[in-house]
């Protein structure tokens, strides 16, 4: 069975501090799909990353990075310099290969104050 | 494209009515999903269509939920008799292929509360 673990809760940085927001998943299959998305206050689901199991190089997009480490069986997010827009709910999910649907962890709200 | 579209935005219906979701996936999209959003249960898939065929309705919590996709841009999402623990955030998902494990487009989701 598929599972994903977003330990943390909920996180309160102030603007500008880097955050890191974790993900543990389990899964026994080789070939899997692992993603970010983030729900802001207005509920929506926006998409951040996807990343197949047979990519572990680590990605940077602009203040926003992931570390994908297949040993430990995480992918963690990075928000480098938070800003207030920041401020949502973010959930890491995975999806087993050829099938779409997704597991979602329980998601990590993050507040970031001015 | 407009995205993936949802209706109605917010539902309040009472207890033991009937309720009908709806969706339209973004053009070509073959697969579509339909997840519900709860605090106690989070992100949760219910049921799934590829091409139109209903292939994984696992996550549907009982009878009283039933889901339709009669061609490739139209699905609804049906609870009938509606009750207070069916409160809850609806959200359909489209993706192009169900090979592919693209990222999944949501929906602005339906906000149904029964009371």
């Amino acid at each position: 069975a598929q599972k994903v673990t977003q330990a943390q809760t909920e996180i309160s940085v102030v603007e500008k501090e880097d955050v890191t927001l974790d993900c543990v998943y389990e899964t026994r299959d080789t070939t899997y799909y692992l993603f970010w998305y983030k729900q802001p206050p207005s509920g929506e689901l926006v998409f951040l990353i996807r990343r197949n199991s047979f990519d572990e190089q680590n990605e940077i997009s602009g203040r926003y990075s992931w570390n994908f480490q297949k040993s430990t069986s995480s992918f963690n997010f990075t928000i480098t310099a938070s800003q207030v827009v920041d401020s949502a709910v973010y959930f890491c999910a995975l999806s087993e290969a050829r099938v779409n649907k997704l597991v979602f962890g329980a998601g990590t709200i993050l507040r970031v104050k001015s | 494209d407009a995205g993936v579209i949802q209706s109605p935005r917010h539902e309040v219906t009472e207890m033991g009515q009937e309720v009908t979701l709806r969706c339209k996936p973004i053009s070509g999209h073959n697969s579509l999903f339909w997840y519900r959003q709860t605090m106690m249960r989070g992100l949760e898939l219910l049921i799934y269509f590829n091409n139109n065929v209903p292939i994984d309705d696992s996550g549907m919590p009982e009878d009283r939920f039933s889901a339709k996709m009669p061609n490739a841009s139209f699905s609804t999402l049906k609870i009938q008799p509606s009750e207070p623990r069916d409160s809850a955030v609806y959200f359909c998902a489209s993706t192009p292929s169900p090979l592919l494990n693209t990222e999944a487009f949501f929906g602005q989701g339906t906000r149904l509360t029964v009371v």
